[in-house]
């Protein structure tokens, strides 16, 4: 089975401050790996995905995730996080049931950038 | 200019009742898919059509029936609804349902049944 750990709910971080969004997933297959980011009262949209080769990926608003096989991870960063980073993050994995795709998330995590 | 559109934005309505939520997508993808997102955020896929074919349907009651008139459009009827139906619902799409192609998601349904 494949599932997805989001370990922090809420994540409070300064304006111009590092930060590091933990995922873990398990799965007993090759997996595809995703971070979406929920604006307030928007929709998902696609940060980064994992599918395959260079395991560090990299988004154009300078999140990056580094997919993780021995430590089962896929975290998310990001150097200097902006006021307009504040969202919910979810982290996903792709499963394969019956041929036919889905995607699994994590709980979510709440990013909030504080001036 | 929207590749996927919800409609409505926002519907309250009282148990008991038997509501729609219309999908559309502009994209010309062949695999369309249905979210709920809890009062706590979590997200978890409800059904999914490949060229109007169900191909998944996820543990939901059978007073969810969803309808694909063509590869464009996938709606959700909810028949009876009750209080536990309060949500937020996800339509989404992606290329095909084999590939490792993104999934675009619409603007969300908040759905209150009071």
């Amino acid at each position: 089975a494949q599932s997805v750990t989001q370990l922090d709910s809420q994540v409070p971080v300064f304006e111009e401050a590092p930060v590091e969004l933990r995922c873990n997933y398990s799965s007993s297959v090759s997996v595809y790996l995703f971070w979406y980011v929920q604006y307030p009262n928007q929709g998902l949209q696609l940060l980064l995905k994992y599918l395959s080769g260079s395991t560090l990926v990299e988004s154009i608003n300078g999140f990056e995730a580094e997919f993780n096989k021995s430590q089962t991870s896929f975290h998310l960063r990001k150097p200097s996080v902006h006021i307009s980073d504040t969202a919910e993050y979810f982290c996903a994995v792709r499963k394969l049931i019956q041929g036919a795709q889905k995607l699994v998330f994590g709980q979510g995590t709440r990013l909030t950038i504080n001036p | 200019d929207t590749a996927v559109s919800q409609t409505p934005k926002y519907l309250v309505t009282q148990m008991g009742n038997d509501k729609s939520i219309k999908c559309e997508q502009n994209l010309g993808h062949d695999t369309m898919y249905w979210y709920k997102q809890d009062s706590k955020k979590f997200l978890k896929i409800m059904f999914s059509y490949n060229n109007k074919e169900l191909i998944i349907n996820e543990t939901v009651p059978n007073r969810f029936s969803p309808k694909s008139p063509d590869k464009a459009h996938l709606n959700l009827h909810i028949n009876s609804l009750e209080l536990g139906d309060s949500a937020v619902y996800f339509c989404a799409s992606s290329q095909d349902s084999l590939g490792t192609y993104e999934q675009y998601f619409g603007p969300g349904t908040r759905l209150t049944v009071t």
